[in-house]
């Protein structure tokens, strides 16, 4: 069973970097589009891009210029950087995997609370 | 204001049918991209339930079923159950925007 596990600094000061890492076990991560989306609190999904295991990234246009996506295969990992965050980007930031082709998401992490506050 | 609007909220008794829609327009759903739904239960995170606009997940039950027409697309759920009360969202990609997109979302009430 594939499992996805979210993890960095739950507090983030503003114009700072948020910075996630996800760790995948329980299958390979070749060959999936690797995701991240969010939710701030009582809102609803928010899709922030996508990294191929090859490398290649799709953004969200409205975020592009402060968003960078990494993948590290030897580790099962990937990874997501927000630059000069605001308050504005307090939310739950899940990671997912997704299918080439029909781009649907099969498996979310449980998610991860970040808060930008001083 | 997402590009794919659903109904804030819609309600049933336990038992019955309801339906949820998700309307987009030319340069999404109309364009022929796919639509995919998520469930999303209170302090958790979302899960697949319908994928490619019809298609089910192994696990999900066929009270959940997917559709397609136009520019919009509908998920229906049969027999009700308490634990069905959550959170749908459908997804779909928008040419215009170069993104993908989820809709604002819709909460079921079982009463």
């Amino acid at each position: 069973q594939v499992q996805l596990q979210e993890s960095g600094p739950g507090l983030v000061k503003p114009s700072e970097t948020l910075s996630l890492t996800c760790t995948v076990s329980g299958g390979s991560i070749s060959s999936y589009y690797w995701s991240w989306i969010r939710q701030p609190a009582g809102k609803g999904l928010e899709w922030i891009g996508r990294i191929y295991t090859s490398g290649s990234t799709n953004y969200n246009p409205s975020l592009k210029s402060r968003v960078t996506m990494s993948v590290d295969t030897s580790k099962n990992q990937f990874s997501l950087k927000l630059s000069s965050v605001t308050a504005a980007d307090t939310a739950v930031y899940y990671c997912a995997r997704g299918h080439s082709g029909s781009y649907f998401l099969d498996y979310w992490g449980q998610g991860t609370l970040v808060t930008v506050s001083s | 204001q997402s590009v794919l609007t659903q109904p804030p909220s819609v309600s049933g008794a336990p038992g019955q049918r309801v339906t949820m829609s998700c309307t987009g327009s030319s340069s999404n759903i109309g364009a022929g991209y796919d639509v995919h739904w998520y469930q999303q239960l209170p302090g958790t995170a979302p899960k697949l339930l319908i994928f490619g606009n019809k298609n089910r997940p192994s696990g999900v039950p066929d009270r959940f079923s997917g559709s397609k027409s136009g520019t919009s697309a509908s998920l229906a759920i049969t027999g009700l159950q308490t634990e069905d009360e959550a959170d749908y969202y459908c997804q779909s990609y928008d040419s215009s925007l170069t993104a993908w997109v989820f809709g604002g979302g819709t909460m079921l009430t079982v009463l």
